[in-house]
C-alpha cells in the first residue's frame, strides 16, 4: 500500500496570507489526524476527521481549520499567518478497524510540509 | 500540553552500545507508544504497549511501562548509525479515537 502523502512539502508564505495543505491518507483509512511540529512546543495536535466528520479537536484559534472529503483526503487551512505559525506539519492516518472496535490508535504519518512564514 | 516528558533531551552513544529512554506521563493511559522520527521527516510507528503490559519486545527494541510509576522505557540494544534519530513516546489516554498526546522527544545520536 502507498502511504500517507503530504504536499505541497514546502511552502513559504508571509504574513497575512492564508495556506491550504494537503492529505492523502493510506488506502482504507479514514481517520486523519493533523499535528504541528515545532522545536519549542514539540508536537501538537491540531484536529481530527473521519468519515467528512471533524470529531476530536486540539487547543488551537479559529484560524486553523480543515475538512475531509469523501475519499478520505484531508485538507487544513491557516488563514491570516502569523510568524509562529513557521512549523512542521503532519498528517497522520489510522487504519478504521482499530478505531472501530476502540482499539488502539496507532498512526501512520506522512513526510509533513515545511511551512515558512516571513 | 504535553502529556508525556522523555528524558534524556539529547544522548549520544557509540555504535554497538545500548540506548536507553524514559517516558513519564500524569494521567491513566490506555496504551503508550513509541515513534522514531529523522531529521524534519514524518514520524514513524515502533512499538505499542497497553496499560496492562508490562514489557514487550520487536527485533532490537525493548519496551516496559510501569503504570504505577507512570513511565516506560525504550531500550534499542546494539545501536547502528542508523538509529540516529528523536524518539518519541506518545500517549492515549482512553481507548477508540481519542488522538494520542505526544512527548517532546529524546535526541540520540549513535556515533559510527
Amino acid at each position: 500500500k502507498a502511504g500517507v502523502t503530504q504536499t505541497p512539502r514546502y511552502l513559504i508564505k508571509t504574513r497575512g496570507q492564508q495556506v491550504t495543505l494537503s492529505c492523502s491518507p493510506i488506502s482504507g483509512h479514514r481517520s486523519v489526524s493533523w499535528y504541528q511540529q515545532t522545536p519549542g512546543q514539540g508536537l501538537q495536535f491540531l484536529f481530527e476527521y473521519f468519515s467528512e466528520t471533524q470529531r476530536n479537536k486540539g487547543n488551537f484559534p479559529g484560524r486553523f481549520s480543515g475538512r475531509q472529503f469523501s475519499n478520505s483526503r484531508s485538507e487544513m487551512n491557516v488563514s491570516t499567518l502569523e510568524l509562529g505559525d513557521s512549523a512542521l506539519y503532519l498528517c497522520a492516518s489510522s487504519s478504521p478497524t482499530s478505531l472501530l472496535a476502540g482499539g488502539d490508535n496507532e498512526q501512520f504519518f506522512g513526510p509533513g510540509t515545511r511551512l515558512t512564514v516571513l | 500540553s504535553q502529556q508525556g516528558e522523555e528524558d534524556p533531551q539529547a544522548l549520544s552513544i557509540q555504535e554497538g552500545e545500548n540506548a536507553t529512554m524514559n517516558c513519564s506521563y500524569k494521567t491513566s493511559i490506555n496504551n503508550l507508544q513509541w515513534y522514531r522520527q529523522n531529521s524534519g521527516r514524518g514520524l514513524v510507528h515502533l512499538i505499542l504497549i497497553r496499560s496492562n503490559e508490562r514489557e514487550k519486545h520487536s527485533g532490537r527494541l525493548r519496551v516496559t511501562l510501569d503504570t504505577s510509576k507512570k513511565s516506560s522505557s525504550l531500550l534499542i540494544t546494539a545501536s547502528r548509525a542508523a538509529d540516529t534519530a528523536s524518539y518519541f513516546c506518545a500517549t492515549q489516554l482512553n481507548s477508540g479515537n481519542t488522538p494520542l498526546v505526544f512527548g517532546k522527544g529524546t535526541r540520540l545520536s549513535v556515533i559510527a
